[in-house]
Order: C-alpha cells, then structure tokens, then sequence
C-alpha cells in the first residue's frame, strides 16, 4: 500500500493569488495524478505527473493555470494560479503502485478543501 | 463525456439492510474500481473488477460486471452507520497506453441510519 500526505488539507484564499499543494508519498512511484472535484461533483482528472519529464494535462486544464512539478520520485506540487472563486474545489493527489497501467489500485491523499473568496 | 453514470444518486437506507449502487459507462474497459469517499476526505479503494470477470466478492461486498450492457453494480450487504459515504465507480479504459486515467462515475451518497 501507499500513504499520501497532502497540504494544506484546507485553505481559504484571496481572488488573484495563488496555492500550491504538497504530495508527499512513502515510496517511489512512477507516475502521480491530480484531480479536482468541484463541490457535490465527481473528480476529474487535471494532469499526469512523471518524474523528470512535463506533465501531461487533460482537456480543459493548462499548465500556466496549473503548473506541476516532480522532483523526485515520491514528491509532487499542484499550483492553482490566479485563482478565482470557480477554483473553489477539492484537489486530490492519487498514485498508483507499479508502472500505473490501471491495472491495481489507485491510492489518494485526504485532499486539500479550497475556497476562493 | 467519458464519465460514467451512477444511480442513484442518493440512496438512504437503515442499518441491517442492503444497498445497491448501479453505474454504467460509456467506452470498452480494461477494469472497473470502485471507491468510496467520506464527507469530501481522500478516496478508498474498496474494489477490482476486470473485464474478463462477472462477479467478485469482499466481505460484505459484492460487484457485478456487464460489459455487454457496460454496467456494474455494487452491493452492500448488511450495511452499518459506518458505511455512510459517497461512493464511486471508476473505469480504466482500454489501450490507454503509458498512462492509465481513471474515469469516475458521478457517485451515490449513501446514508445509512440507526
């Protein structure tokens, strides 16, 4: 199994500004995704992170919105840029153990609860 | 939209009786997954269905398998205070290459009472 730690688990934030949220895993993984879930919705899939490459984003979501870094192998950061209050969402981190080709579960951190005032 | 359905979406029921959740989804799939979530916390994976496979069981869970009608329900059997939460299904598509995405159903909140 896997243990995500994510922060800030919540935060309150002004218009304009921008967050960036921590993953930190507890063993090495190839790939790391993040995912938003707008209030009462599902989660959709933001960016594919790998380690040492760019991440590779989902339709609708830009890098210069969303920049993502991977150092390393256990650590990733989500930026939410220029926020505004449509941002107001839970933002997810998820790993898979192996090579994350699906086929095993995906393990995801507590979250970080976001609102843009 | 590859998002897959869920219903429904809000199911209330008393402890001691079965829950059932039903998703549908849109594309051929590699497996499906299904998750559940309390009160907007980080998900859990409860369990692994494969294409290849029509039934699976995990203690007091039960999943089905369609893929001729690409549907899958879960059962809770028994189902307790504790179970109250969202849950999810999710699909992992076929011939998604390098990188597996998992595609969520749009969720069942489940309320269980005493």
């Amino acid at each position: 199994s896997a243990v995500i730690s994510q922060k800030p688990s919540r935060d309150i934030c002004q218009r304009g500004t921008s967050l960036t949220i921590q993953c930190q895993v507890d063993s090495q993984v190839t790939m790391m995704f993040w995912y938003r879930q707008q209030p009462g919705q599902s989660l959709t899939l933001i960016a594919t992170a790998n380690q040492g490459s760019e991440a590779t984003y989902e339709s609708g979501f830009v890098i210069d919105k969303f920049p993502i870094s991977r150092p390393n192998l256990t650590f990733s950061t989500l930026t939410v840029s220029n926020m505004s209050p449509e941002d107001s969402s839970i933002y997810l981190c998820s790993v898979e153990l192996g090579q994350g080709f699906g086929n095993t579960e995906a393990f995801f951190g507590q979250g970080t609860r976001l609102t843009v005032v | 939209s590859q998002q897959g359905e869920e219903d429904p979406q809000a199911l209330s029921i008393q402890e001691g009786e079965n829950a059932t959740m039903n998703c549908s989804y849109k594309t051929s799939i590699n497996n499906l997954q299904w998750y559940r979530q309390n009160s907007g916390r980080g998900l859990v994976h409860l369990i692994l269905i494969r294409s290849n496979e029509r039934e699976k069981h995990s203690g007091r869970l039960r999943v089905t398998l369609d893929t001729s009608k690409k549907s899958s329900s879960l059962l809770i059997t028994a189902s307790r205070a504790a179970d109250t939460a969202s849950y999810f299904c999710a699909t992992v598509r076929m011939g998604t290459g390098t990188a597996s995405k998992l595609t969520f159903g749009t969720g069942t909140r489940l309320q269980v009472t005493l």
